[in-house]
């Protein structure tokens, strides 16, 4: 079993849709969790970080934490065609970070 | 603008050479990073440095070797004990327990 697991997709949605992106983990000890978005040919790009269970809403984007069920999630309203990327989670324990596969997402207009 | 630089964007590697690729930080962060990227993986460390002359290995270190002489540079080079170093290469830094921020990558194939 990986230590994150992440649905690679790919995900085709129409423009305005709500999108969810969800990754699961194994491992209980990781402290802080982030989502990056990575376009064709580029490097993954910050998108959203958090450091405890709940949701942290930044615009159109919000991550949800659920670390009993080890369950993290990112949410996009309005999905936009620019919102076409890869998605990738990733999660920390103590400067040791792992990353899920990356889901593929197209925002068709 | 602060930020990452890998080159070069694109490399390719004849059989039995080494190749060297550049990652500098202006960032002031103290930590870099090199990661490899395949299709369908996940993101997979190679070697990171927390403090200029000190590196350690990841999970996948073989075939690989790095310097930190400098603050803002950390190279990586390819040897040629690395049997398939075709990849997606991605350099980043952070500041102690602070999320990594990533270069643009250097894509290397084999001639």
């Amino acid at each position: 079993q990986k230590e994150v697991e992440q649905d690679p997709g790919p995900l085709s949605v129409p423009e305005g849709a709500i999108v969810s992106l969800n990754c699961t983990y194994s491992n209980s000890a990781f402290q802080y969790f982030m989502w990056y978005r990575q376009y064709s040919r580029k490097g993954p790009e910050l998108l959203m970080y958090t450091y405890s269970s709940g949701n942290k809403e930044d615009g159109r984007f919000t991550a949800q934490v659920d670390k009993s069920s080890k369950y993290i999630s990112l949410f996009i309203r309005d999905s936009q065609p620019s919102d076409s990327a890869t998605y990738l989670c990733a999660m920390c324990e103590d400067n040791d970070m792992r990353f899920g596969a990356g889901t593929r997402l197209t925002v068709k207009p | 603008d602060g930020g990452i630089t890998q080159s070069p964007k694109y490399l390719f590697r004849k059989e039995g050479q080494n190749v060297t690729l550049s990652c500098e930080q202006n960032l002031n962060h103290d930590a870099m990073y090199w990661y490899r990227q395949d299709p369908g993986q996940g993101l997979r460390l190679i070697y990171y440095s927390h403090i200029v002359n000190d590196f350690q290995k990841g999970d996948i270190a073989e075939g690989y070797s790095v310097s930190r002489e400098k603050k803002e540079s950390f190279p990586l080079t390819v040897t040629s004990a690395q049997k398939n170093p075709t990849a997606f290469y991605l350099c980043a830094s952070s500041i102690s327990d602070q999320p990594q921020h990533f270069g643009d990558g250097t894509r290397l194939s084999i001639l």
